[in-house]
């Protein structure tokens, strides 16, 4: 079945940093998706980007749908310590159904102060 | 605005026996679904539930099964257990329908498997 690789599986970084991290696919979305998982929570929505080349800001956050339709980027600027979690990526395949939307393993981020 | 509700957060179960899991979404949210989240395989769809039908269902045996109630409320059961289906299993709801990946989850509820 279709796979999205997530990388990189987990990061450390000061405060301060930038972040950036990136999902790839074979297959082609049409719809890309970025989750926040905080300990104890389920994952919560950062930003959806819907058209081929858009790029979207939520904040210190900003995501970019890539122009192949088979990958996309987060990058989180200025990281602060409340920015920890695990950030998953999601693609969803043309035909809509929460059933052909893929989640990346996810890229765990630490953030030192 | 309560969120999505789970219910029970954390259980513990023995193998060959069997759970319910229960999920209240958002207040006008119709559209559930179930995830299975492990650290091995990540988040692995269950099913999608939309006006008390299944729309999809994922890649799990009969063991795994769903039901959604007319209020919108959802269940979730798994038979038999095994020691394999120790995971945290997420409950999302959509307020756009079910063709939507803009999911709301809650908080999970956290099966161990002895």
């Amino acid at each position: 079945g279709q796979q999205l690789n997530q990388s990189p599986q987990s990061m450390f970084i000061q405060e301060g940093e930038d972040v950036s991290m990136n999902c790839t696919s074979s297959s082609i979305f049409n719809t890309w998706l970025w989750y926040k998982q905080e300990p104890g929570e389920g994952p919560v929505l950062l930003i959806a980007l819907y058209k081929a080349g858009e790029l979207t800001s939520n904040g210190r956050l900003t995501a970019q749908f890539g122009i192949t339709r088979k990958d996309s980027f987060l990058n989180i600027s200025a990281s602060i310590p409340s920015d920890v979690g695990i950030y998953f990526c999601a693609g969803q395949l043309y035909g809509g159904s929460q059933g052909n939307l893929i989640f990346g393993k996810g890229t765990k981020l630490s953030v030192k102060p | 605005k309560a969120g999505v509700t789970q219910t029970p957060r954390y259980l513990i179960k023995t193998r060959g026996q069997q759970v319910t899991l229960s999920c209240s979404p958002i207040s006008g949210h119709r559209s559930v679904s179930w995830y299975q989240q492990t650290p091995g395989q990540g988040l692995q769809f269950l099913f999608e539930y939309f006006s008390e039908t299944q729309r999809n269902k994922g890649n799990f045996p009969g063991r795994f099964s769903g039901r959604q109630f007319s209020n919108s409320r959802s269940e979730m059961n798994v038979s038999t257990l095994e020691l394999g289906d120790s995971a945290l299993y997420l409950c999302a709801s959509t307020l756009r329908g079910p063709t939507t990946g803009e999911l709301f989850f809650g908080e999970g509820s956290r099966l161990t498997v002895l």
